[in-house]
């Protein structure tokens, strides 16, 4: 069975730091290009980053360009988002998202974490 | 970018049919068959209903199809029952390894 497991969420005042883990199981995290959408609450899903299956390409939403960093450990089945000088704007829960399998391209995200909270507040 | 534009809400009573639209631009819908959707109950992460405009995942009703014209994607929920209340959110793919959603629609089964 396929699952993704975020974990790492909480509350940390404005311009602090956290980092999200996801971890995943049931399939091969290197096959697959994963990503991070979040969603504010009462809000909808925003997408904010992509990380390819070696990670060699990355990209990010302006909303997080510069202050977030995508990461994975294949080995460890683990993904990862660097959350850095966060604001109260990205309070959300964060939910990792798989992609595309390494020959495909739906470019949809078919399996979701149960997402993390991350507050930002003083 | 800017998001995509969804209803803020639907209904429709049990057995019925609903259409969610979902509009975008010609850098997103509008330039790729890679418009997916996404269901949502409170309190769960989304599920995949839709890949590729019109695919459905294994294991997803065929009450759920989607359909494009232009920049603007539908999703069509037939035989409506009441598990199908939920929230509903379009995706597009927006190139350059980007993607886009909508801004959601609530859909409530009467």
């Amino acid at each position: 069975e396929v699952q993704l497991v975020d974990s790492g969420g909480g509350w940390v005042q404005p311009g602090g730091s956290l980092r999200l883990s996801c971890a995943v199981s049931g399939f091969s995290l290197s096959n697959y290009y994963m990503n991070w959408v979040r969603q504010a609450p009462g809000k909808g899903l925003e997408w904010i980053s992509y990380i390819s299956t070696s990670g060699s390409s990355i990209n990010y939403a302006d909303s997080v360009q510069g202050r977030f960093t995508i990461s994975r450990d294949n080995a460890k089945n683990s993904l990862y988002l660097q959350m850095n000088s966060l604001r109260a704007e990205d309070t959300a829960v964060y939910y990792c998202a798989r992609g595309d399998f390494l020959t495909s391209s739906h470019k949809s995200f078919d399996n979701w974490g149960q997402g993390a909270l991350v507050t930002v507040s003083s | 970018q800017s998001a995509l534009t969804q209803p803020v809400s639907v209904s429709g009573s049990p057995g019925q049919s609903i259409t969610i639209s979902c509009t975008g631009t010609s850098s997103d819908v509008g330039n790729y068959n890679l418009v997916s959707w996404y269901q949502q109950h409170p309190g769960k992460a989304p599920k995949l209903i839709i890949y590729e405009v019109n695919t459905r995942p294994s294991g997803v009703s065929d009450r759920f199809s989607g359909s494009k014209s232009g920049s603007t994607a539908s999703l069509t929920v037939s035989g409506l029952q009441a598990d199908d209340s939920a929230d509903y959110y379009c995706c597009s793919y927006a190139g350059g390894r980007t993607w886009v959603f909508g801004g959601g629609t609530k859909l409530t089964v009467l």
